[in-house]
């Protein structure tokens, strides 16, 4: 069955990078992108980019620019969240999401979603 | 900034029905903003429930719904029960980038 399995907890002091981890399971793992959502406390979800695990291409959108890098590691089925110099305000838990097909990001397809989710990696930033 | 508006909050009984909306500060949501929904309860992941307006995951109840109304995405729950008290977030796509609702917290009472 699908899975995406998330590294653990973090608690970082701000500006010690931080480096969550998606594994991926159960499916061809660069076949969909991977997307990146951030809930910070008591808030909504909010989207933060998304990676063609094919190419490797990342798109973020404003405001997760800069400080913020995804990566894979393709030989491991892997998408990372990697935040630089975090800071308070990037305490939050990230969550990564699966799909669409890789085809459709940047492309055109007649259906787009998010079907699989990891259980969220909470990230605390503090002194 | 593209703003994606949800109500705040509703109430349903239990075995009733009740229309979640989804709005774009772009103007009438159409079938090309793809709009998801999800569902999240309290210290769990989201859920996917809708994608691409009205089709279902092979995991979602047949009670959930989606479709378009009056220029906003919509997603319907008919015989509704205790366990779908819950936030629901709609998700709308901007040719190339996802923005998120602010959520509608459902109650069941």
């Amino acid at each position: 069955q699908v899975q995406l399995v998330q590294s653990g907890s973090e608690l970082k002091k701000p500006g010690a990078s931080v480096k969550v981890s998606c594994k991926a399971s159960g499916y061809t793992f660069t076949t969909y992108a991977v997307n990146w959502v951030r809930q910070a406390p008591g808030q909504g979800l909010e989207w933060m980019g998304w990676i063609n695990t094919n190419t490797g291409n990342p798109a973020y959108v404003q405001g997760f620019t800069g400080r913020f890098v995804f990566s894979l590691d393709t030989s491991v089925s892997t998408a990372y969240l990697h935040i630089s110099s975090p800071k308070g305000e990037d305490t939050a838990v990230y969550y990564c999401a699966r799909g669409p097909p890789n085809y459709c990001v940047g492309g055109s397809c007649s259906t787009y979603y998010f079907d699989y989710w990891g259980q969220g990696t909470l990230v605390t930033v503090s002194s | 900034q593209t703003v994606v508006t949800q109500e705040p909050s509703l109430t349903v009984s239990p075995g009733g029905t009740v229309t979640l909306t989804c709005a774009s500060s772009t103007g009438a949501v159409t079938s090309n903003y793809y709009p998801n929904w999800f569902q999240q309860k309290p210290g769990q992941a989201p859920r996917a429930l809708i994608y691409s307006t009205s089709y279902k995951h092979s995991w979602t109840p047949a009670r959930f719904s989606g479709s378009l109304l009056g220029g906003k995405a919509a997603l319907t729950l008919s015989g509704v029960q205790p366990e779908d008290e819950a936030e629901y977030y709609c998700l709308l796509y901007y040719g190339g980038a996802w923005v998120f609702g602010g959520g509608t917290k459902l109650a069941v009472l």
